[in-house]
């Protein structure tokens, strides 16, 4: 079945490490999106890719980091610099802005 | 910039009871509107869209929504809630060329059996 793998589910770590969350997709989407789920605040764009080798900052990038290597797949760094990583962490793609998008199922994402 | 303003933050009903959810849009161009919903434990779910002709569209479940351009607004509804739409109801819009969506602040919805 095609759709969007992201993993792990749950993800722990320790304040000031760097933490990649993976994003990998099969639907041949070009564009993929990495959003933030905090409750109250609905989901907030951190970077955006329409293309491979390309991609954008989306409304809160600052302490993350991304890249576009592949068409599948799209990484997520949570840095050290990003004063309150613990979220939900969510990938989407799309093939068409008129379609919406399709979703990942998640990664929560806790700093201690 | 585009924003989203979604106005019931949490909202409470009994099974049968009809459901609005309003959603207001600030942008001037071409828009495509969008309700997804998120029930427990699962992945956001597209529930309508629309982007164009009848502005009043169904979607799955017995949801619909009607898009009026002179008030900005795309409110979602449905006539009759179960105790299964319990979940978190997102509004989202694009508009422009980059395809990406901002989303509102989202509503929960309980349905009591």
């Amino acid at each position: 079945d095609g759709g969007i793998t992201q993993s792990p589910k749950y993800l722990f770590r320790k304040e000031g490490q760097n933490v990649t969350l993976s994003c990998e997709q099969n639907l041949n989407h070009d564009a993929m999106y990495w959003y933030r789920q905090d409750p109250g605040q609905g989901l907030r764009l951190i970077y955006y890719s329409q293309i491979v080798n390309d991609f954008q900052k989306g409304d809160i990038a600052e302490g993350y980091s991304v890249s576009r290597e592949k068409k599948e797949s799209f990484p997520l760094t949570v840095t050290s610099a990003q004063k309150n990583p613990t979220a939900f962490y969510l990938c989407a793609s799309s093939n068409d802005r008129n379609y919406g998008y399709t979703f990942g199922s998640g990664t929560r994402l806790t700093v201690v | 910039a585009q924003s989203v303003s979604q106005h019931n933050h949490h909202v409470i009903l009994s099974e049968a009871a009809s459901l609005e959810l309003g959603c207001n849009y600030s942008y001037g161009g071409t828009v495509n509107l969008f309700w997804y919903v998120q029930y427990p434990g699962q992945h956001l779910q597209l529930l309508l869209k629309y982007f164009s002709g009848d502005p009043l569209v169904k979607g799955i479940k017995g949801f619909e929504a009607e898009f009026i351009k002179s008030k900005f607004s795309f409110n979602l509804r449905k006539p009759s809630v179960q105790w299964s739409d319990t979940a978190e109801y997102f509004c989202a819009v694009n508009g422009g060329n980059t395809g990406k969506l901002i989303f509102g602040q989202g509503t929960t919805l309980q349905v009591k059996p």
